[in-house]
């Protein structure tokens, strides 16, 4: 079955610890972005990578990280999480960046900083 | 600046009524307009994808039109069901080799029974 995972679904964690959100896709796309979603703010996105080894920031980029060493896995990586990260987080792929590809979203991650 | 507007912000309709959500936008150059499905604590899921040349998408219940000339999309609902209590997200696709998603906030249906 073509989908994205993510893990975890949910996390609490405390200011300043280091954590990884992990996420993978199986359908050999080359085009994968991470969002934020906070109420009356819609989808925000944070990082997107248009192949393996190729990163670059999204609207929201402060405080977070990503890499593509792999096609199908793009983890998020929040060096030094602070209270204003708290928030859903989605993780999406697509065959490539233009067109009319569908962009298909993982499951949702949801982060608690305290 | 390239927006997309949605309205309303929320919207309670009884089950087995039609309903219409609106999306305006901003973005250009254009390249697609999408309707996307959110239920609560999941990810979008994709309803719709329509270009510059079309005007009307079906999609079950789900009807989708695009008013390039406007910049007006709308998304109508008929016969609706529980299961259709979700967000609704508007999202336009920008043109160029720089394109990127800009995505409206959503409107939010309640359908009650």
């Amino acid at each position: 079955e073509a989908q994205v995972t993510q893990n975890p679904r949910y996390l609490i964690t405390v200011t300043g610890k280091k954590l990884t959100v992990t996420c993978s896709q199986n359908m050999n796309h080359e085009y994968m972005s991470w969002y934020r979603q906070d109420p009356g703010l819609g989808l925000r996105q944070i990082y997107y990578s248009m192949n393996v080894e190729v990163t670059d920031k999204g609207d929201v980029p402060e405080g977070y990280k990503v890499s593509r060493k792999e096609k199908r896995n793009f983890p998020l990586i929040l060096e030094s999480p602070s209270p204003n990260q708290t928030s859903l987080y989605f993780c999406a792929s697509s065959r490539q960046r233009g067109g009319v590809h569908e962009q298909y979203f993982g499951p949702g991650t949801r982060l608690t900083v305290t | 600046k390239n927006q997309v507007e949605q309205s309303p912000q929320s919207l309670i309709i009884l089950e087995g009524k039609n309903c219409t959500l609106q999306c305006n936008y901003t973005v250009s150059p254009f390249s697609n307009l999408r309707w996307y499905k959110q239920d609560t604590g999941r990810g979008p899921v994709s309803l719709t994808i329509m270009t510059f040349s079309e005007n009307t998408k079906s999609n079950g219940r789900y009807t989708a039109t695009l008013d390039a000339d406007t910049k007006q999309s709308s998304l109508h609902i008929t016969a609706s069901q529980l299961s259709d209590s979700a967000s609704y997200i508007c999202v336009v696709f920008e043109g160029g080799s720089q394109g990127n998603l800009i995505f409206g906030k959503g409107t939010k249906l309640s359908v009650k029974p």
